[in-house]
C-alpha cells in the first residue's frame, strides 16, 4: 500500500519568504508527527497531532513556525518570514496509534538562500 | 533532558565483516528503543525496536541488544554486504505516545 508522502521533494525559497510543506499520512493513521534534520543530525521532533488537534507542539522552534492538520489526515507544516537557518530536511512520520510504530515519508528538502 | 549519543560517527569496513555500532542514552527511563536506517534521499526505515522490558531483538544479520540500566544499546550486523552502506540512527521513546528522540546517527560504508 501507499506510505507517507511528502510534497514538494525539494524547495528553494529567499529568506523572508512563506513556505508551505504538506505530508499525506498512511490512510487510517490517526497519529501524524513533524521532525526536522539538518545535516549532519539526527532528526529532532517538532509537532505530533493526535486526529486533528495538536497533541504536542513543545518542538516548534518560535512562532514562526506553525502547522495545521484541519480533517485528520493531510498536515501542512507552515514556515513565515523563512530565515537561512530554516533550511533542513523536513521529515513526517504517522502511525495508526500512537504508541505504534511511526512510519517516515522521503522529507522535503527545504533551502532558505 | 533525554540525549542519544552514538559512536562511531562514521565507519568504513570490508564487506563481509560483523560489526557493532554503539548506542548510549543518559536518561536510562526509556520506553522503547530503536534502530533505524536512513538512505539518502529517503525516509527513515525501521530496523529492530526494543521494548523497555526486554534484551534484545534480532531480524536476519541484524541483532539489537539493550542494557537499559546502564544506558546503552549496540547494534551488531553479521556478514556486512556493500547494500547495508547506509546512515544508522538510534532513537528513544519515553513514554507511550511520546516523541521520538534520535541520535546523530553513524554513517557506515561497507568496501566491495
Amino acid at each position: 500500500g501507499a506510505g507517507v508522502s511528502q510534497t514538494p521533494s525539494n524547495k528553494v525559497t529567499e529568506k523572508g519568504k512563506y513556505v508551505e510543506l504538506r505530508c499525506d499520512p498512511i490512510s487510517g493513521h490517526t497519529a501524524l508527527y513533524w521532525y526536522r534534520q539538518s545535516l549532519g543530525q539526527g532528526p529532532e521532533f517538532l509537532i505530533y497531532f493526535q486526529g486533528t488537534g495538536a497533541a504536542d507542539d513543545s518542538g516548534l522552534p518560535n512562532d514562526r513556525f506553525f502547522a495545521v492538520r484541519p480533517e485528520g489526515s493531510v498536515s501542512t507544516l507552515k514556515i513565515q518570514r523563512t530565515e537561512r537557518g530554516d533550511s533542513a530536511v523536513y521529515l513526517c512520520a504517522s502511525s495508526y496509534r500512537p504508541e505504534g510504530s511511526q512510519y517516515f515519508g522521503p522529507g522535503t528538502r527545504l533551502t532558505v538562500l | 533532558k533525554q540525549e542519544v549519543t552514538q559512536i562511531p560517527a562514521a565507519l568504513s569496513v570490508p564487506e563481509g565483516e560483523n560489526l557493532v555500532l554503539n548506542c548510549s542514552f543518559t536518561d536510562s527511563a526509556i520506553y522503547n528503543l530503536q534502530w533505524f536506517r536512513q538512505d539518502p534521499g529517503k525516509g527513515l526505515t525501521s530496523l529492530l525496536l526494543i521494548q523497555s522490558s526486554q534484551r534484545e531483538q534480532t531480524s536476519g544479520r541484524l541483532n539489537a541488544s539493550l542494557d537499559k540500566s546502564s544506558g546503552r544499546s549496540t547494534l551488531y550486523i553479521a556478514a556486512s554486504q556493500p547494500g547495508d552502506s547506509a546512515t544508522y540512527l538510534c532513537a528513544v521513546t519515553m513514554n507511550r505516545d511520546d516523541k521520538i528522540i534520535f541520535g546523530k546517527g553513524t554513517r557506515l560504508h561497507i568496501l566491495p
